[in-house]
């Protein structure tokens, strides 16, 4: 069974901060990693992907990958509370339509 | 550039009729399309993989004759919940991934409700 777990959470962090999400992963085939966030009854939203390993930054947004540990996470430096939100971590399957392998999200609350 | 759209947004039914929405990429050609549902407090749970010309690629559990998908061009892929009863109520979520590429786009998805 291929998996993709994180933390439920809630993780909470004051306004500012810096939060810090992780995701872990069986597959060790996996070559795409991908980060959405999902606001209450929205659909998800694509925040960031990586391919490599190590980091990649993309404004308070930093994706870190390690492959050897199977780990990817997801850094949001100066969180706003409008951050608030579901993060879903999801995993390609490079076999089977390369369907996405999703994690159940880490909820994030940014207190003001 | 990525835009998907979906269509209803919001769709209230009787039970026993059949439901279709639409899934739409704007700006790009999407060879595959996703459909997932969601229920509340739920996590995403892929239904099918649908490529473009080809029949679609249900998940284990998902009746193929009960959620019918169409995806007849690059552009366009419907999904249809036929006889639909209250258990069906969920919001349905479509993503779309263009050829060579495996970066998914979601739709703003359809919210399902089944009295």
């Amino acid at each position: 069974q291929k998996e993709v777990e994180q933390n439920s959470g809630p993780l909470s962090v004051p306004e500012g901060a810096i939060a810090s999400l992780n995701c872990t992963y069986s597959d060790r085939g996996s070559q795409s990693f991908f980060w959405y966030r999902q606001y209450s009854g929205k659909s998800p939203e694509l925040i960031m992907f990586i391919y490599s390993n190590g980091d990649k930054e993309d404004g308070r947004f930093t994706a870190q990958l390690n492959k050897a540990s199977q780990y990817v996470s997801l850094l949001i430096r100066d969180s706003q509370p409008s951050d608030s939100a579901t993060y879903l971590c999801a995993v390609n399957n490079a076999g089977n339509n390369r369907k996405l392998i999703w994690g159940l999200g880490t909820s994030l609350a940014v207190n003001p | 550039g990525a835009v998907v759209s979906q269509h209803p947004s919001r769709v209230i039914c009787k039970s026993g009729t059949s439901v279709k929405i639409e899934c739409r990429s704007l700006d790009f050609q999407a060879t595959t399309m996703f459909w997932y549902r969601q229920f509340p407090k739920q996590s995403l749970m892929l239904m099918a993989t649908s490529n473009e010309g080809s029949k679609a690629t249900y998940e284990q559990g998902v009746e193929k004759d009960k959620f019918l998908i169409n995806h007849a061009s690059l552009t366009l892929s419907t999904l249809t919940v036929t006889s639909a009863h209250p258990e069906d109520s969920s919001f349905y979520i479509c993503s779309a991934r263009n050829s060579g590429q495996e970066t998914q786009y979601f739709g703003p998805g359809t919210r399902l409700l089944v009295l």
